[in-house]
C-alpha cells in the first residue's frame, strides 16, 4: 500500500452505460494525475491537478471528465466509451516540494464492452 | 519534444546474476530529476531510484544503481544479484518540471524483465 488507493480494481461497462473511477490520497499531496496504461504503449498522460485546479488537459475526449473536489480526491467521470478505452487507469499524486518521486495507486482495469 | 526511448521491450536474466536495462531520453532542459519505476503483475507502480540532474554522482538503492550519463542522455539501470521477486515491467521516466508539483512525469515503453530460477 503506497497511500494513494484506487477504487474500483476492476470494472466492466457497456458503452452506453456511466461510470466513475475515485482515487484518494492522505500523503499531503498537493498535485493528482491521472494516467492511462494500455498494452504496448507508454503510459499516457491524461489530466494534471495542482491544488485542486486542472492544469494540463492532454487532449482527452470529453468522454472522460475529471473531478478534483480536494487536494486528497480525485474523480475520473466516464460515459459512451468505446472498446479501445479499455485500459489500466492509474492515479498519481506529489508532494508540494515537487522534485520528489511519484506516488502511485494499483489503478482501475477496464474493460469497455 | 521530451521523449524518453527503452529499447529493451524484454530481457531475462539467471537469478543472482547482474543485468542492466537501457534508456535514454532528449530534452534541451538542464535540470531535470530522472526515474526508474517497478511494475510487477500486482501492477502497483514502486519507485526503485530517482537521479537529480545537476548531480554527478550516479544514485543508488541497494542492489540498484544507475549510470547517468548526462551528456549522452543516458540513464541505465543495474540490478545486482537479481531476485525472483524483481521480475516485473521496469519504466524509465522523467520530469523536468522540478520546482512545479504539477509537472508531468513522462514514461519509456519499458522493459519487461524476468528473473529465472
Amino acid at each position: 500500500e503506497t497511500g494513494v488507493t484506487q477504487t474500483p480494481r476492476h470494472l466492466v461497462m457497456g458503452m452506453t452505460n456511466k461510470k466513475s473511477l475515485k482515487c484518494e490520497q492522505h500523503l499531503g499531496h498537493n498535485a493528482m494525475y491521472w494516467y492511462k496504461q494500455s498494452a504496448k504503449k507508454p503510459l499516457e498522460l491524461m489530466f494534471v491537478y495542482n491544488f485542486k485546479e486542472q492544469t494540463e488537459n492532454n487532449s482527452v475526449p470529453s468522454r472522460f471528465s475529471p473531478e478534483c473536489p480536494n487536494s486528497s480526491h480525485l474523480f475520473l467521470h466516464l460515459h459512451t466509451l468505446q472498446p479501445e478505452d479499455s485500459a489500466l487507469y492509474l492515479c498519481a499524486s506529489r508532494s508540494y516540494r515537487g522534485g520528489g518521486g511519484y506516488t502511485f495507486g494499483s489503478g482501475t482495469r477496464l474493460t469497455v464492452v | 519534444a521530451q521523449t524518453v526511448t527503452q529499447s529493451q521491450p524484454e530481457m531475462s536474466v539467471q537469478e543472482a546474476e547482474t543485468v542492466t536495462l537501457s534508456c535514454t531520453y532528449d530534452t534541451s532542459e538542464n535540470n531535470y530529476y530522472l526515474f526508474w519505476y517497478k511494475q510487477p503483475p500486482s501492477r502497483q507502480m514502486i519507485l526503485v531510484i530517482r537521479q537529480e540532474a545537476y548531480k554527478q554522482q550516479n544514485a543508488t538503492e541497494n542492489r540498484f544503481s544507475v549510470n547517468f550519463q548526462k551528456a549522452a542522455k543516458s540513464f541505465s539501470l543495474k540490478i545486482s544479484d537479481s531476485q525472483l521477486g524483481d521480475t516485473a515491467m521496469y519504466f524509465c521516466a522523467f520530469t523536468t518540471q522540478i520546482y512545479n508539483q504539477g509537472g508531468k512525469l513522462i514514461f519509456g515503453q519499458g522493459t519487461e524483465l524476468s528473473v529465472k530460477p
